[in-house]
């Protein structure tokens, strides 16, 4: 079955910078799009950027332009997301999504889901 | 980047009540538009893509439609496993925006 898990809790205080990571089984790791997505507390989805696992190409929201960071590994079918510059309004649950098949170009909808990294960032 | 704007932002309702939620876009979208359940602390669940395929494994209480710049989510007969947040997501063009959210309750 197909599985994202994500690592774990994080902790940094502003100006520091973070990297989440996003293993996934259950299929091939190169043959679909990965997009991550963020959810401030009490608010709502915030659509960051996706990667071609295959290519490593990326495409990431201009608001997060010269932060962000996606790469992967596809020795061990991880993908990362890398944010600096972390400010208090970055504090959020980091999801990883599995999104359409590479050769597509149609988005349709995320079926998989990781369960989320928690990042918190204080002083 | 495409505003994608949810009404109502929260409904309160009775298990097997009939209830519709809306989306609106900015700018057409085609039928690029799908719909996620999110239950607390839970990673989004799609239900509906592309406005109104079915969602392998979702109940069929669920059915989208719309086009263009409008679209519906309704839910035939209200079960109490359906109290959640609903958001849209335009996956037209990015950025992949979603809505606010409508967050329904239990009346």
């Amino acid at each position: 079955q197909v599985q994202l898990v994500q690592s774990g809790t994080e902790v940094r205080k502003p100006g520091a910078s973070v990297k989440v990571s996003c293993k996934a089984s259950g299929y091939t790791f190169t043959d679909y799009y990965i997009h991550w997505v963020r959810q401030a507390p009490g608010q709502g989805l915030e659509w960051m950027g996706w990667i071609n696992p295959n290519s490593g190409g990326t495409n990431y929201a201009q608001k997060f332009q010269g932060r962000v960071t996606m790469a992967r590994d596809t020795s061990i079918s991880t993908a990362f997301l890398e944010l600096s510059r972390l400010t208090s309004d970055d504090t959020a649950v980091y999801y990883c999504a599995r999104g359409n098949i590479v050769v597509v170009s149609t988005v349709l909808g995320f079926e998989y889901w990781g369960q989320g990294t928690l990042v918190t960032v204080s002083s | 980047d495409i505003q994608m704007t949810q009404s109502p932002a929260s409904l309160s309702a009775s298990v097997g009540d009939r209830v519709t939620i809306t989306c609106r876009a900015s700018q057409s979208i085609s039928s690029f538009l799908n719909w996620y359940q999110q239950k607390p602390g839970k990673a989004p669940k799609l239900l509906i893509y592309a406005a109104s395929s079915f969602q392998s494994g979702v109940s069929s209480r669920f059915s989208g439609s719309g086009s263009g710049t409008d679209f519906t989510l309704t839910i035939s007969s209200l079960q109490p496993e359906d109290f959640a947040t609903y958001y849209c997501q335009q996956s037209y063009s990015v950025p992949y925006t979603f809505g606010q959210g409508t967050k329904l309750e239990i009346k």
